[in-house]
C-alpha cells in the first residue's frame, strides 16, 4: 500500500534555530499536508498545498510540493517553546481515493528554551 | 463554531469486552471519517462515511468493529470483543467540499486501553 516516510523521526533543538523535517513516498500525490499534533489532542492542520512545486507560508511555517509529487518539507523558523509537539505530513492520491488521506509516522519537535 | 465532539475521551476495558465511542463532526461536514492511532505512528483510516452511506470500510476489521452513520450527523465506532492490539486513540475527523475535499479537522479523540 502507499506509504510515507517522514524524517527525521525526532528533533531536539534550541528556541531560536530553524527545523527543517520532510515526507518522501514511492508513490504520487496530489495533495500533501502537514497537521502538528498536542498530547492529548487530535491532529491540526497547519499548511495545505494543492500543486506540484507549490511553495506555501503560514507565519513562520514553510511547505513545498516536491516536484516529483513524492515528496514535500516543512520548515519552521526561529523556532519557539510552544511549537514542541509531532508534525505529520499527510498525502492523498486524488480520484476515487478523495478525502483519504496516508499519514507519515511524524516527527517529534521538542525546543528548549 | 463548535469543533469535532468525541466521546468518552478515555476508556479502560479488558480484552474481550466491548466498547463504543460517539462522534458529531463540525456542522455540515457531509464526509466523516474513523481513524486509528497507535502510539507512536501516523493515524490510519478505518471508515469513510459520505452522509449516511459508507465510501471505503476496507481497512475496517470487521470481524470485531462496526461503525454507523444513521442519520447523516453522528457517528459510533463500536469494537466488540476487543483484543489488546486495539489499545489505540480513535479520532473522528470530517471534511466538506467548501474547505478542501482532502482537508480533515479532527477531533480530540477517544483513548482506549485494553488489558
Amino acid at each position: 500500500g502507499q506509504q510515507l516516510n517522514q524524517s527525521p523521526q525526532s528533533m531536539f533543538i534550541q528556541e531560536g534555530e530553524d527545523v527543517s523535517m520532510n515526507c518522501t513516498s514511492s508513490s504520487i500525490f496530489n495533495t500533501w499536508l502537514w497537521y502538528k499534533q498536542d498530547p492529548g489532542e487530535g491532529p491540526v492542520l497547519l499548511i495545505a498545498l494543492y500543486k506540484a512545486g507549490e511553495l506555501t507560508s503560514n507565519g513562520r511555517l514553510t511547505a513545498q510540493f516536491g516536484i516529483t509529487r513524492k515528496d514535500s518539507f516543512l520548515n519552521i523558523s526561529a523556532s519557539i517553546p510552544s511549537d514542541v509537539g509531532i508534525y505529520f505530513c499527510a498525502a492523498n492520491a486524488g480520484g476515487t481515493s478523495y478525502g483519504k488521506l496516508t499519514f507519515g509516522q511524524g516527527t517529534i519537535l521538542t525546543v528548549h528554551p | 463554531e463548535a469543533g469535532v465532539a468525541q466521546s468518552p475521551r478515555y476508556k479502560i476495558i479488558e480484552k474481550r469486552q466491548s466498547v463504543a465511542f460517539w462522534c458529531n463532526p463540525i456542522s455540515g461536514h457531509a464526509t466523516l471519517y474513523w481513524y486509528q492511532q497507535i502510539l507512536g505512528q501516523g493515524p490510519k483510516l478505518l471508515i469513510q462515511f459520505q452522509n449516511n452511506g459508507v465510501v471505503d470500510d476496507s481497512q475496517l476489521p470487521k470481524d470485531r468493529f462496526s461503525a454507523e452513520r444513521l442519520k447523516g450527523v453522528d457517528s459510533t465506532l463500536k469494537i466488540q470483543p476487543a483484543k489488546l492490539e486495539d489499545s489505540a486513540v480513535y479520532l473522528c475527523a470530517g471534511s466538506n467540499k467548501s474547505s478542501g475535499a482532502n482537508v480533515l479537522t479532527f477531533g480530540a479523540g477517544s483513548r482506549l486501553t485494553v488489558l
